[in-house]
């Protein structure tokens, strides 16, 4: 299977603690996305990149949050001193680049690292 | 800001029976728009989307979604549900000038065989 792939699938962790989650997009895409979901909502976007370069953040993303995506592949995803809010699962998409101005490509996602801060 | 809304938050049909679900954005420029599904288990994935041209788009195992534009919804259609249909279905609105997916709250929907 090519499909994106997120590790770990599953995190339970302290608060206070930092943790790292790592994605895998599909080898060809030069755009990554990362979203927060939490129960009985949709995706919220976080940050994405296009290859190496991170082009847009969320007012989401606060400055315990980083993202990384150093040679243009794979994608890391830290948050630092966590909190209880931010149990979540997040979602990590990629894309091709646009062929077609003005035309998103179909974003593809992974399964989601979920997040139990106790 | 933008939003999108999807009013239905739980749907129960009966197999055969046809489906709509609403959804509705905010945005007043041109905009992008998706339909994602989620079945138990499984990732996000795409069922449709609309770029320009004819406002009926069909997608995947029969479903089908009309834009129209004056009352900004792309709401998603079939018109006969399965079993296997049961799933957690997004709307998400990109606008054509950026980067950014926003999605609805979802809509959960049961098909009762």
């Amino acid at each position: 299977d090519t499909g994106v792939s997120q590790n770990p699938r599953h995190k339970i962790t302290k608060r206070g603690q930092n943790v790292t989650f790592r994605c895998d997009p599909i080898s060809e895409h030069n755009r990554l996305y990362w979203y927060r979901q939490t129960l009985g909502q949709g995706p919220e976007f976080l940050t994405y990149f296009q290859n190496e370069a991170q082009l847009e953040k969320s007012r989401l993303l606060s400055d315990r949050f980083s993202a990384e995506r150093p040679k243009g592949s794979f994608s890391t995803l830290e948050i630092q001193r966590t909190e209880q809010g931010d149990s979540a699962m997040y979602l990590c998409a990629s894309s091709p680049n646009l062929t077609t101005a003005g035309r998103q490509e179909t974003q593809y996602f992974g399964p989601g690292t979920r997040l139990l801060v106790l | 800001a933008q939003s999108v809304s999807q009013h239905n938050h739980h749907v129960i049909l009966s197999e055969a029976a046809s489906l709509e679900l609403g959804c509705n954005y905010s945005y007043g420029g041109t905009v992008n728009l998706f339909w994602y599904v989620q079945y138990p288990g499984q990732h996000l994935q795409l069922l449709l989307k609309y770029f320009s041209g004819d406002p009926l788009v069909k997608g995947i195992k029969g479903f089908e979604a009309e834009f129209i534009k004056s009352k900004f919804s792309f709401n998603l259609r079939k018109p006969s549900v399965q079993w296997s249909d049961t799933a957690e279905y997004f709307c998400a609105v990109a606008r054509r000038t950026g980067n950014q997916f926003y999605f609805g709250t979802g809509t959960s929907l049961t098909v009762i065989p």
